[in-house]
């Protein structure tokens, strides 16, 4: 079966950096997509990879290495808005995306 | 700016009525469009996937008579709960897919469905 594993709830300080990490098994892969997603509101787009290695993109970057089946997205210099969940997603052979169940962020002043 | 929009944001409906939700794509023609379902804390759940022009694909568990989906034009699609119940209030995104710069998946920002 296809399965995306991530951590159900993280906690950090403002200011300070924060990884989460997201491992895939899938019938195949075409990219893979973090989303932030606030209470009440739908998910919104962070970043996509589909080779191996770093984007950065401002204080958020994310990583991926195909052969671990292995993602993380990295926060810097927290804010208290970056508290939200974050949802790694798949896009597998067929181009569905397959969904991890979110890690809730908490981020403490 | 917004490019996918969802109608309305909030709805209140009594049990056995019909509600309709709309999705449209604003600054692309959605050749694929998909609704999901979001309970509160947990992850989104796909209900559907609309090509335009065909019928929409229904995944397992999702009563395709219960949730009527329709893709009747390459920027609009209509989610219809029919005969709505209690369980069934959920939050309702959906989020469109095009072609060339717009091959990635865009979302509504979606509808809060109640039920009482």
């Amino acid at each position: 079966g296809q399965n995306i594993d991530q951590p159900t709830e993280m906690t950090a300080t403002e200011g300070a950096i924060v990884q989460i990490n997201c491992t895939y098994q899938t019938s195949g892969f075409n990219g893979l997509f973090w989303y932030q997603q606030h209470a009440g509101e739908a998910p919104t787009f962070l970043s996509y990879n589909v080779l191996d290695g770093l984007e950065e993109k401002g204080r958020f970057s994310s990583f991926l290495s195909r052969s671990k089946g292995y993602s993380y997205l990295l926060l810097k210099e927290l804010q208290m808005k970056d508290s939200a969940s974050y949802l790694c997603a798949v896009k597998d052979s067929n181009y569905q995306l397959i969904w991890g169940a979110g890690t809730k962020l908490i981020i403490k002043p | 700016g917004a490019v996918v929009s969802q109608h309305p944001s909030r709805v209140i409906c009594k049990s056995g009525t019909s509600v309709k939700i709309e999705c449209r794509s604003l600054d692309f023609q959605a050749t694929t469009m998909f609704w999901y379902r979001q309970f509160p804390k947990q992850s989104l759940m796909l209900m559907a996937t609309s090509n335009e022009g065909s019928k929409a694909t229904y995944e397992q568990g999702v009563e395709k008579d219960k949730f009527l989906i329709n893709h009747a034009s390459l920027t609009l699609s209509t989610l219809t709960v029919t005969s709505a119940h209690p369980e069934d209030s959920s939050f309702y995104i959906c989020s469109a897919r095009g072609t060339g710069e717009w091959k990635e998946q865009y979302f509504g920002p979606g509808t809060r469905l109640t039920v009482t």
